[in-house]
């Protein structure tokens, strides 16, 4: 069974700081994760995956994410935060099915202050 | 393609009232998923369906709730006898059958349910 961590629920950083959000996923088999941001009213947008191929993995909107197996880890990234980041992250995880049902952390918060 | 709708945007029920929510995906993805969210959680799978079969149900899908997808095109989720704990955001999510079970799904806006 799979399982998504996300460490801290709120994060909050000032405007041009780096943006650090914590995803940790446990898995029987090699996972394929997500990064996905939901802002207020609106549905999830995909920011970036990564499925085996190259472990830096780049998104959208300046956002990376690195996949370190002995770590399990696949923590999201930004160097200069802007106050259109704040959001809510979700990452997510799928694997062991042929359909790519999504397993999801419980979501971080981004409070970017100016 | 205006992306994954969904219908309604909120809806307001009574304890023990039946509602049915609607999902159109993007016109030429086979997959199709229902996930829930509640307040300050990530979503949770509910149900897949590959063009009009449903393949998985979630053990979050009592036998009040009922999804289909006739001809494999738009999808409803019916919840019969709703409970207070039913309240959420219903989110449906499309993708391609391309092989893979990594492919993007496309989230819609989501219908959020309040059970009074």
């Amino acid at each position: 069974a799979q399982s998504v961590t996300q460490l801290g629920s709120h994060v909050s950083v000032s405007e041009g700081a780096l943006v650090l959000l914590r995803c940790n996923y446990s898995s029987s088999v090699p996972p394929y994760l997500f990064w996905y941001v939901q802002y207020p009213n609106q549905g999830l947008q995909l920011l970036l995956k990564y499925t085996s191929a190259a472990t830096l993995v780049k998104g959208i909107n300046g956002f990376e994410a690195e996949f370190k197996k002995s770590e399990t880890s696949f923590h999201l990234t930004k160097p200069s935060a802007h106050m259109s980041d704040a959001a809510e992250y979700f990452c997510a995880a799928t694997g062991g099915t042929s359909y790519g049902k999504l397993t999801f952390g419980q979501g971080t918060i981004l409070t970017v202050h100016p | 393609d205006t992306g994954v709708s969904q219908d309604p945007r909120h809806k307001i029920t009574k304890r023990g009232q039946n509602v049915t929510f609607r999902c159109d995906p993007i016109s030429e993805h086979n997959r199709l998923y229902w996930y829930r969210q509640t307040l300050g959680q990530g979503p949770e799978f509910l149900t897949y369906f590959q063009n009009e079969a449903q393949l998985e149900k979630s053990r979050l899908l009592s036998d009040r709730f009922s999804a289909e997808r006739p001809k494999g095109s738009f999808s409803t989720l019916e919840i019969q006898r709703t409970e207070q704990g039913d309240s959420a955001m219903y989110l449906c999510a499309s993708s391609p059958l391309d092989g893979s079970s990594y492919n993007e799904q496309f989230f819609g806006p989501g219908t959020r349910l309040t059970v009074l």
